[in-house]
């Protein structure tokens, strides 16, 4: 019940396109979404987040969709550049478990010039 | 930069042996959070403190300790290695406190032969 499936593994987009990647959750206590990025060598980075009391979150060209009846939320990346090809990571959690983070399995995505 | 710092970046030892890992929060942050990522098992959570109490376990071996000190640095301290513990392991942390979101430290790659 605490995991969070992560999908595509992979994804290969052109400069300028749209990326999505979606994630879904079966604990209904998680109340907190984050989204990461990881380059190569370095520690995940914090690059999004949100709660359950909205449906969507944009900040600059990544935008959280969450749809709480269904248990999903996904990551769009729009405009895409080749600079954003990176890993990203999905993750929840709750009050009740401290704020660890429950993390989806990653997308590697590639973004073509 | 998060502000969470790690050492060492690298570490190469033989099986059997023991290491500490070490970490320091970012300044004002009363949470740590040590996370393992591997290829087989993703990112996952090892423990949490808070304030130096230990505040939540995950998936966190017997041979695996961690404490936090009263000027909030933190060291994970891995014994009896094994080859299967080769790998990244992240230092988080968070103000705590309502506050739930997690900085990433550089991370600590472990290679045991």
């Amino acid at each position: 019940q605490q995991q969070v499936k992560q999908s595509p593994q992979s994804l290969i987009v052109q400069k300028g396109g749209i990326s999505i990647i979606n994630c879904a959750y079966e604990n209904t206590a998680f109340d907190y979404f984050p989204w990461y990025q990881q380059f190569p060598g370095k520690g995940p980075a914090l690059l999004i987040a949100i709660r359950p009391d909205v449906s969507e979150k944009k900040e600059g060209r990544f935008t959280i969709s969450f749809n709480k009846s269904a248990k999903q939320f996904s990551l769009h990346i729009m405009d895409s550049q080749p600079g954003d090809s990176a890993t990203y990571f999905c993750a929840a959690s709750w009050a009740g478990s401290a704020r660890q983070l429950t993390f989806g399995s990653g997308t590697q995505l590639t973004v073509l010039p | 930069d998060s502000g969470v710092t790690q050492t060492p970046k690298h570490l190469i030892t033989a099986t059997g042996q023991r290491v500490t890992l070490r970490c320091s929060p970012r300044s004002g942050d009363l949470s740590v959070y040590w996370y393992q990522q591997s290829l087989d098992q993703g990112l996952q959570f090892l423990i949490q403190y808070y304030n130096g109490e230990e505040r939540a376990k995950g998936n966190i071996l017997e041979r695996f300790s961690a404490q936090q000190f009263p000027d909030l640095h933190s060291e994970l301290n891995l014994s009896s290695l094994e080859l299967g513990d080769s790998a990244l392991y992240f230092c988080a942390s968070s103000f705590g406190q309502g506050v739930d979101e997690q900085y990433f430290g550089p991370g600590t790659r472990l290679t045991v032969t």
